[in-house]
């Protein structure tokens, strides 16, 4: 299968802990996005990645949170000092800079923070 | 800015029924619009994308969505529904930026009863 992985697929964490999660996206993109989606509510846009560079950033993304795509192919997403509230699915979706209007999505990773 | 109104939270229909599920987009620019479909524990998969062209735009599974510049509406329609179509439905916006970023809906449950 070459589709958009992620892992974990489950965390469950503590809050206060740190957690890292990582997507994997189709090998040819060069566009890689993450969105965080809470119970009962549409996917909210975090962050995108060209390559290795991170071009935006979402004003939900704070200071706690982090990306990285350090050589332009995986990314991954860290959190540090987990609050109950980051609890949400954290979707990956990737796709070409060319085709930019369409994204294929991973299975997405659930954190619980308790 | 732009911002997604999917106006029914839940939609129940019996087996082989037309089906209706209803979005209303706002933006100051024009955008383009997408239907995505999530079935339980996986990712989002694109049921179908306007970008120019006919405003009434066919994609998988059966579904078509028309689109209304007037209203700004893109409802999704499917003229018989089967029991495997019963997943959660979001509707979204770009805008015509080449970021690619996806703003979504609250999402619509579409529940397909026998």
């Amino acid at each position: 299968d070459t589709g958009v992985s992620q892992d974990p697929r489950h965390k469950i964490t503590k809050r206060g802990q740190n957690v890292t999660f990582r997507c994997d996206p189709i090998s040819e993109h060069n566009r890689l996005y993450w969105y965080r989606q809470t119970l009962g509510q549409g996917p909210e846009f975090l962050t995108y990645f060209q390559n290795e560079a991170q071009l935006e950033k979402s004003r939900l993304l704070s200071d706690r949170f982090s990306a990285e795509r350090p050589k332009g192919s995986f990314s991954t997403l860290e959190i540090q000092r987990t609050e109950q509230g980051d609890s949400a699915m954290y979707l990956c979706a990737s796709g070409l800079r060319e085709a930019y209007n369409e994204q294929f999505f991973g299975p997405g990773t659930r954190l619980t923070v308790l | 800015a732009q911002s997604v109104t999917q106006l029914d939270s839940q939609v129940p229909v019996f087996e082989e029924a037309p089906v209706e599920l209803r979005c209303n987009y706002s933006s100051s620019v024009s955008v383009y619009l997408f239907w995505y479909v999530q079935y339980p524990n996986q990712g989002l998969q694109l049921l179908l994308k306007y970008l120019s062209g006919s405003t009434l735009v066919k994609g998988i599974n059966g579904f078509e969505a028309e689109f209304n510049k007037s209203q700004t509406s893109f409802h999704l329609r499917k003229p018989s529904v089967h029991i495997s179509d019963t997943a959660e439905y979001f509707c979204a916006v770009s805008d015509r930026s080449n970021t690619g970023k996806l703003i979504f809906g609250q999402g619509t449950t579409l529940q397909v009863k026998p």
